[in-house]
């Protein structure tokens, strides 16, 4: 049964750091990884998706890597600015288009 | 290009009361799921149709729990009898997952409904 784990739970820093969120994984036959947003009281946005076959993604400040042998995704959040604020959450799929199995979430404070 | 809807926003019901849950995925989606949040924890899949067929409720409290998903548009999840467990966000996403790719994998979240049950 796939368990994904992430650290830290929580996490603040100042404006302007750059910072990295961990997931990992207990099954490394994934087919892909994806990064999610959640903001207080709303759903979930997706922020980046990564194939097993892909080494990482970008999007503007985002960066995601991912390393499938050791069971291991970072995302990298460059020059953090408050609206950046909000759980990040990672989830894996079984096989394409299935059920995602989610961690925990890093909740993440940018101060001002 | 519309999203996923979802409604109500928010429901409080006594326990042993019955509450149900409507989701209109993002037109063209074939595969609509339901996730359960509980407070602090990530969500976890009630139950995945593919267009209107059944693919994955092993995670759904059939006792409890249905859902339906008529024409293979619109979805409803019904809870009846609630239990004081059942209080969560319940999210409804929809993807295209008809083929490999990362556009069709992606799957698009609904506000969700926040259930209290008392």
């Amino acid at each position: 049964k796939q368990e994904v784990t992430q650290i830290p739970a929580a996490l603040s820093v100042p404006e302007g750091e750059n910072l990295v969120l961990n997931c990992s994984f207990t099954d490394s036959a994934i087919y892909n990884l994806q990064w999610f947003r959640q903001d207080p009281g709303k759903g979930l946005t997706s922020l980046l998706l990564i194939q097993s076959s892909q080494r990482e993604q970008t999007s503007g400040r985002l960066n995601a890597s991912l390393d499938k042998s050791s069971g291991r995704s970072t995302l990298y959040i460059a020059a953090s600015q408050p609206g950046d604020s909000a759980t990040y959450l990672c989830a894996v799929p079984e096989t394409s288009g299935s059920r995602l199995t989610f961690g925990e979430g890093t909740q993440l404070t940018v101060n001002p | 290009e519309a999203g996923v809807a979802q409604s109500p926003r928010y429901k409080i019901i006594e326990k042993r009361q019955s509450v149900a849950f409507w989701c209109n995925p993002i037109s063209g989606h074939a595969t609509l799921y339901w996730y359960q949040q509980i407070l602090g924890q990530g969500p976890k899949l009630l139950i995945q149709f593919q267009n209107n067929g059944v693919v994955d409720d092993s995670q759904l409290p059939k006792d409890r729990f249905s859902a339906e998903r008529l024409k293979g548009v619109d979805s409803t999840l019904k809870i009846q009898p609630a239990k004081l467990e059942d209080s969560a966000v319940y999210l409804c996403a929809s993807s295209l997952a008809r083929s490999s790719s990362p556009d069709t994998d992606t799957q698009y979240f609904g506000p969700g409904t926040r259930l209290t049950v008392l």
